[in-house]
């Protein structure tokens, strides 16, 4: 079973502050998911990738899979960026459910 | 696209009540994923459908829980008899064809179990 890595648990940060998330996993992956969840509870996919970097406006999500490592960069944040980050993994081959990290709760302050 | 549905969104109920979750696909997608979430052990996966069929039901905690898709475009997931450990958010997610594509989330259900 994959074990996925968060840190950190807590960030609190300045509007306009250039934001890291980590995220490790122990086992061979088909892909990487970072996933928002809003304070009302809902989740939303914001990249999912197998190697490489991806980037969608301010966000950026790069893998190293050799490393099995991920980060989740957020360029020029701001506070309606406050949300729990969360890393999820797939396996595929038939072990399409993810596997979720423990969330990184993110506070952007203006 | 509306995207995921889910009912109910809240449900209180109380120990030994039958439980049944509703999930509606997003059109056209292929594969279909419940999730729970609580505070102590975070998301997890409870069972993975491809084409109707269930393909991964290892996270399902035990013989109370169930997940059924009669049809292509709707799951459901009941609980019978419910206990209080049950206390979660439940989550449904579709993809277009497996677990290596982009999870559309539903918006979950708060269950209560009293």
């Amino acid at each position: 079973k994959n074990e996925v890595e968060q840190s950190p648990q807590n960030l609190t940060a300045q509007e306009g502050e250039f934001i890291t998330i980590n995220c490790s996993y122990s086992v061979g992956i088909s892909a990487l998911h970072w996933l928002q969840q809003h304070p009302g509870g809902g989740i939303v996919s914001l990249f999912m990738l197998s190697s490489g970097k991806k980037k969608h406006g301010r966000l950026i999500a790069t893998i190293n899979i050799q490393e099995k490592h991920s980060s989740l960069h957020i360029t020029a944040s701001h506070p309606r960026d406050s949300a729990v980050y969360i890393c999820a993994v797939s396996a595929g081959g038939g072990a399409d459910g993810l596997t979720f990290g423990k969330g990184t709760h993110l506070i952007i302050q203006p | 696209d509306a995207g995921v549905i889910q009912s109910p969104r809240h449900e209180v109920t109380e120990m030994g009540q039958e439980v049944t979750l509703r999930c509606k696909l997003i059109s056209g997608h292929n594969s279909l994923f419940w999730y729970r979430q609580t505070m102590m052990r975070g998301l997890e996966l409870l069972i993975y459908f491809n084409n109707n069929v269930p393909i991964d039901d290892s996270g399902m905690p035990e013989d109370r829980f169930s997940a059924k898709m009669p049809n292509a475009s709707f799951s459901t997931l009941k609980i019978q008899p419910s206990e209080p450990r049950d206390s979660a958010v439940y989550f449904c997610a579709s993809a277009p064809f497996s677990g290596i594509d982009t999870q559309y989330f539903g918006p979950g259900t708060r269950l209560t179990v009293l």
